[in-house]
C-alpha cells in the first residue's frame, strides 16, 4: 500500500512568514508524530498524535509551533513568523497502533527561511 | 529524557569487510531500539530493530546486538558493499513514546 506521503516537497518562505506542512499517513496508522531533521544530524522529536489528540507535545520549541490532526489522519503542522533557524527537513512518521513498535517515515518537507 | 550518543560519527570500510557502530542511551526506561539507514536526501529507512527482551537479533548480513545492563547496543554489517553506503541513525524509545535519535554515522564503502 501506499507509505507516508508529505506535501510540499520543499517550501521557500520568507523570515516572519506563515507555514503549513502537510502529512498524510499509513491507512490506519493510529500513531503520528512529527520530527525535525538539521543538516548532519538526526531527527528530533516534536510532536506525538495518538488518534485525534496530541499525546505528547514536549518537543516543539515554542509556542509558534503548533500542529494538529482532527481527523485522526492527515496531520498539519504549521509554524508561524517562521525565523532562519527553523529550516531544516521535516519528517512526519506514522506507526500502526500500541502494540507495534516501527515507525515508518515520510519523505520530509524541506523548508528554508530566507 | 533519552540521551542517545553515537559513535563514530565516519566510518570508511573497504568493500566485503564488516562495519560496527555502537551507541549508548540513558533511560533505563527505554525498550525498542530500532537502527535506520538514510540515504542523501531520502527518508529514513527502518533495517533492523531489537527489544529489550532480547540481547542479540540477526536478518542476513546485519545484525544488532543489545547490553541492558551496560545500556549500549551496536549494529554490526558483514561483507559490506558498496550500496551500503549511508548514514546510519540508532535510535531509542519506551512504550509509545517518540524515538531518541543518536547523531548518525556516515559509512563509507571503497569499492
Amino acid at each position: 500500500g501506499a507509505g507516508v506521503s508529505q506535501t510540499p516537497s520543499n517550501k521557500v518562505t520568507e523570515k516572519g512568514k506563515y507555514v503549513e506542512l502537510r502529512c498524510d499517513p499509513i491507512s490506519g496508522h493510529t500513531a503520528l508524530y512529527w520530527y525535525r531533521q538539521s543538516l548532519g544530524q538526526g531527527p528530533e522529536f516534536l510532536i506525538y498524535f495518538q488518534g485525534t489528540g496530541a499525546a505528547d507535545d514536549s518537543g516543539l520549541p515554542n509556542d509558534r509551533f503548533f500542529a494538529v490532526r482532527p481527523e485522526g489522519s492527515v496531520s498539519t503542522l504549521k509554524i508561524q513568523r517562521t525565523e532562519r533557524g527553523d529550516s531544516a527537513v521535516y519528517l512526519c512518521a506514522s506507526r500502526r497502533s500500541p502494540g507495534h513498535n516501527e515507525q515508518f517515515f515520510g519523505p520530509g518537507t524541506r523548508l528554508t527561511v530566507l | 529524557g533519552e540521551n542517545v550518543e553515537q559513535h563514530p560519527s565516519t566510518l570508511s570500510v573497504q568493500e566485503g569487510d564488516s562495519a560496527v557502530i555502537k551507541c549508548t542511551y540513558s533511560d533505563s526506561a527505554s525498550n525498542y531500539f530500532p537502527w535506520y539507514k538514510q540515504e542523501l536526501g531520502k527518508r529514513p529507512q527502518l533495517i533492523i530493530d531489537i527489544r529489550s527482551n532480547v540481547g542479540e537479533k540477526k536478518d542476513q548480513r546485519i545484525a544488532v546486538t543489545l547490553n541492558k545492563t551496560a545500556k549500549h547496543f551496536s549494529l554490526h554489517i558483514t561483507e559490506t558493499q558498496p550500496e551500503d553506503s549511508a548514514v546510519y541513525f540508532c535510535a531509542a524509545s519506551s512504550e509509545r513514546r517518540a524515538l531518541t535519535f543518536g547523531s548518525g554515522t556516515r559509512l563509507q564503502v571503497q569499492p
